[in-house]
């Protein structure tokens, strides 16, 4: 057990609907990042926010948002969602925001019909 | 741009040989550090173990140790002693350094399956 908790653990939803998935990162972490794993792209960045400011933003569409709380917890927002966004999702946590590992929540198995 | 280059799909040991799997990477930076991971059937992720591109020696964890050869760009992982439990898809994982963001650039993985 990671310490990172994710939830929901599984979703299905159709297409055009929202969807937001919830991370809460270890204790005293305050690096949360999300990541997407999908069979034709693999595992992809999606963003990173340190301490409730968004700290780096990789391939993410603008479908998607996410945001971290004063509690450190943060969610993705998933909306308009099409076939293509049914993916694992994960959520990861660090310490800091710079050299450290990220450990890594059991994800939201995202399925979109 | 920053790469991580798995070549090798599928791989499979023998319970209590080991293994090696491979992984070179690309990069211009000077400072980076390099993961790997393992996922079992069951879908998370579980860290294994990590090398800085300054540490002068190889990590270990346990069963688990990083063949770290810079020259050539390889960061390959050694498993000894292989178990049951050991079968997952491993990946290899680069951090890329810009600035102060740890974001992860993945490798696509390869399936290890441990046959008694």
């Amino acid at each position: 057990d990671s310490g990172v908790t994710q939830t929901p653990k599984h979703l299905i939803t159709a297409t055009g609907q929202r969807v937001t998935l919830r991370c809460s990162p270890r204790s005293g972490d305050l690096s949360v990042y999300w990541y997407q794993q999908s069979l034709d792209q693999g595992l992809q960045f999606l963003i990173q926010y340190y301490n409730g400011e968004e700290r780096a933003k990789g391939n993410i569409l603008e479908r998607f948002s996410a945001q971290q709380f004063p509690d450190l917890h943060s969610e993705l927002n998933l909306s308009s969602l099409e076939l293509g966004d049914s993916a694992l999702y994960f959520c990861a946590s660090s310490a800091r925001s710079y050299q450290e590992t990220q450990y890594f929540g059991p994800g939201t198995r995202l399925l979109v019909l | 741009a920053q790469k991580i280059t798995q070549t090798q799909p599928g791989m499979f040991v023998q319970e209590k040989e080991a293994v090696t799997l491979d992984c070179t990477y690309d990069t211009s930076d000077q400072s980076y550090g390099l993961f790997w991971y393992k996922q079992p059937s069951s879908g998370e992720m579980i860290f294994l173990i990590y090398q800085g591109s300054y540490d002068e020696q190889n990590a270990t964890e346990g069963r688990y140790s990083l063949n770290f050869q810079k020259a050539r760009k390889s960061a390959n992982l050694v498993i000894s002693a292989s178990q049951l439990g050991d079968s997952a898809m491993y990946f290899c994982a680069m951090r890329e350094g810009l600035g102060n963001t740890d974001k992860l650039i993945f490798g696509t993985g390869t399936r290890l399956q441990v046959f008694p």
